[in-house]
């Protein structure tokens, strides 16, 4: 079956380093997308892997192995604003996008 | 209005009410899809359209009927809901329908069933 595993929470403090782990199961595989969700809006695009490597964009960077099913999100300098549930989705051979249930990140001073 | 607008952004009924919940979005796309959120639980698609036509229904329940007249409006039907039903129900929109392009998402309707 498809499957994708994610932390339910993980807990970090201000200013630190965090990082954010999934793996995916998928028949096929076609990138793999990161979303910020703060609690009670919507979804916003984070990031896209498609190729092995690390992909940094400021603050927030995403990192992918297929050959693992693996991928991670790190957040540096983490502020306030920063706590969210990020979701993991890793798109397969049908072009469907396979959900994680998402990792709530509680920042604390 | 920008992005992907859904309205009503909170909705009680009853189950034998019938409701219907709407979505547009202003950003020229031409995929739309419905998801539920529940707590806990991974995004779970419904349906989705592409160029107005339904690609995708995921095994959901005939209380749920989709609809889309054009590629900027999307709408779900709902009638004779179950408790369960309560959820976060999510419209997103992507350029077209596949997994290279990010989904933009409205800020969902809160439903609950009574």
């Amino acid at each position: 079956g498809q499957n994708i595993d994610q932390p339910t929470e993980m807990t970090a403090t201000e200013g630190a380093i965090v990082q954010i782990n999934c793996t995916y199961q998928t028949s096929g595989f076609n990138g793999l997308f990161w979303y910020q969700q703060h609690a009670g809006e919507a979804p916003t695009f984070l990031s896209y892997n498609v190729l092995d490597g690390l992909e940094e964009k400021g603050r927030f960077s995403s990192f992918l192995s297929r050959s693992k099913g693996y991928s991670y999100l790190l957040l540096k300098e983490l502020q306030m604003k920063d706590s969210a549930s990020y979701l993991c989705a890793a798109g397969d051979s049908n072009y469907q996008l396979i959900w994680g249930a998402g990792t709530k990140l509680i920042i604390k001073p | 209005e920008t992005g992907v607008t859904q309205t009503p952004r909170h909705l009680v009924m009853g189950m034998t009410n019938k409701k219907s919940l709407k979505c547009e979005q202003h950003l020229g796309h031409n995929a739309m899809y419905w998801y539920k959120q529940s707590a806990k639980k991974p995004l779970e698609l419904m349906f989705v359209y592409n160029f107005k036509e339904q690609t995708e229904n995921n095994s959901v329940p005939s209380r749920f009927s989709p609809e889309c007249p054009n590629s900027s409006h999307l709408f779900l039907h709902l009638h004779t809901l179950q408790p369960e039903d309560s959820a976060l129900y999510l419209c997103a929109s992507s350029q077209v329908r596949d997994t290279y392009n990010e989904q933009f998402f409205g800020p969902g309707t809160r439903l609950t069933v009574l």
